[in-house]
């Protein structure tokens, strides 16, 4: 069965710092789609970023990057130059056709000003 | 529609009666899924629609819940006799297709259901 894995149930930097949201995952699939979904207090889930597992370049999408490792099964999120308005909860979720989406538990980030 | 569209926003109901929550798809997506949100929680899995396949129901947590999908369009997530521990936030998701290529989901804005 797939899985996946967020380890951080919470963090809190400084506005203007960067920050590293890990996700790990399961799966015995070779070509899948991995995503990273932002839920903030207003409580709509948006997406943020997508990789799509058969390709070996890391995904971006303006001061949002991952960093894939499919060998090590890991899909982390880095923010550079966190904003106030990334305060939200953050999901990463794991797609596969044969699959529904699969998700984490999410990681609380609080941007302190 | 232009998005994924809940009603109602907010409901709160009496313990013991039965509610809807409707869930209106973006147009032409297969896949639909209804989830479930406490309070600064993860997304507990209910239900998912595709296409004309037979739902996967295998996270609805009892019997008092249940869901349809008209026309492969429209769908309503039902609880009856309600209870405190239903209280939630209800999210519903439509993809264009399940889990693969385009898998996308987008998300309606929620039903906040308190019972009291």
């Amino acid at each position: 069965a797939q899985t996946v894995t967020q380890s951080q149930p919470e963090m809190s930097v400084q506005e203007a710092e960067t920050v590293t949201l890990s996700c790990t995952y399961d799966t015995s699939e070779s070509n899948y789609y991995l995503f990273w979904y932002k839920q903030p207090p207003s409580r709509q889930m948006i997406l943020v970023i997508r990789q799509e597992a058969y390709k070996q370049q890391n995904a971006t999408e303006n001061r949002f990057s991952v960093n894939f490792q499919k060998a090590a099964k890991s899909f982390s999120l880095k923010i550079s130059d966190s904003q106030l308005g990334d305060t939200a909860m953050y999901f990463c979720a794991f797609g596969h056709s044969n699959y529904q989406l699969i998700w984490g538990a999410g990681t609380k980030l609080i941007i302190k000003p | 529609g232009a998005g994924v569209s809940q009603s109602p926003s907010n409901k709160v109901t009496e313990k013991g009666k039965d509610v809807e929550l409707r869930c209106d798809p973006i147009s032409g997506h297969t896949a639909l899924y209804w989830y479930r949100q406490s309070l600064g929680q993860g997304l507990e899995f209910l239900i998912y629609f595709q296409g004309n396949s037979a739902p996967d129901k295998s996270g609805l947590p009892s019997d008092r819940f249940s869901a349809e999908r008209t026309g492969g369009s429209v769908s309503t997530l039902t609880i009856q006799r309600t209870q405190q521990e239903d209280s939630a936030v209800y999210l519903c998701a439509s993809s264009l297709r399940l889990g693969g290529l385009n898998t996308e989901a987008f998300f309606g804005q929620g039903t906040r259901l308190t019972v009291v």
